[in-house]
């Protein structure tokens, strides 16, 4: 299996709302990623998890909590977020450092 | 921030030409990558060249990366229309505690017309 899936392919959320984004691989990678792309920008970086434990967080509003059940999968939490936050979430799988492998993506609409 | 600068914004050519496109940056790298991203998808990994190697080819797809101008091109040839989407140069360093940390240019978006 060398592909990453991502569900759901679309998503449409209130402000109020709480929903989650999930990221599943089975090719033995220990980093996964979270990017975060806006139409016609390039995508932007947003977490990093290195062995289940997180590495890097771009300074990422606390509406955006991600977590790491197991080296399979990775999951974005959003709660409150705002129409800004709306875009292409993009999660990716490396074996260490490397090439990334990334997933077709969730689209984001808050309204 | 480390972000690239891709140049041409946008590109378009007949099918059978090449496509040059151009990646500048601005930090020290491990190695810097190129994606194609097609309609708002996924990005597909094409090429990674390491900060020690100066070209590489693959397929179709040639890369060539001056460290010292912190400079990139990616050159295809023989554009078929299926080449149609955006690309992506990406600078690659260590993020620490494995895994790297990706920093992507502006992207050129490729028109490759019958």
């Amino acid at each position: 299996d060398t592909e990453v899936t991502q569900t759901p392919k679309h998503l449409v959320m209130g402000m109020t709302n709480k929903k989650s984004l999930k990221c599943e691989q089975h090719m033995g990678h220990r980093a996964m990623y979270w990017y975060k792309q806006k139409a016609k920008k390039p995508p932007e970086l947003m977490f990093v998890y290195s062995y289940e434990k997180l590495s890097i967080n771009e300074s990422v509003p606390s509406r955006f909590s991600p977590e790491c059940p197991n080296s399979s999968l990775l999951n974005l939490h959003l709660h409150a977020l705002q129409p800004e936050d709306s875009a292409l979430y993009l999660c990716a799988s490396s074996p260490s450092e490397g090439t990334q492998y990334f997933g077709p993506g969730t689209r984001l609409l808050v309204l | 921030s480390q972000q690239g600068e891709e140049d041409p914004q946008a590109l378009s050519i007949q099918e059978g030409e090449n496509a040059t496109m151009n990646c500048s940056y601005k930090t020290s790298i491990n190695n810097l990558q190129w994606y194609r991203q097609n309609s708002g998808r996924g990005l597909v990994h094409l090429i990674l060249i390491r900060s020690n190697e100066r070209e590489k080819h693959s397929g179709r797809l040639r890369v060539t990366l001056d460290t010292s101008k912190k400079s990139s091109s990616l050159l295809i040839t023989a554009s078929r229309a299926a080449d149609t989407a955006s690309y992506f140069c990406a600078t690659a360093l260590p993020s620490g505690g494995g895994g790297n940390k990706l920093t992507f240019g502006t992207g050129t978006q490729l028109k490759v017309e019958l």
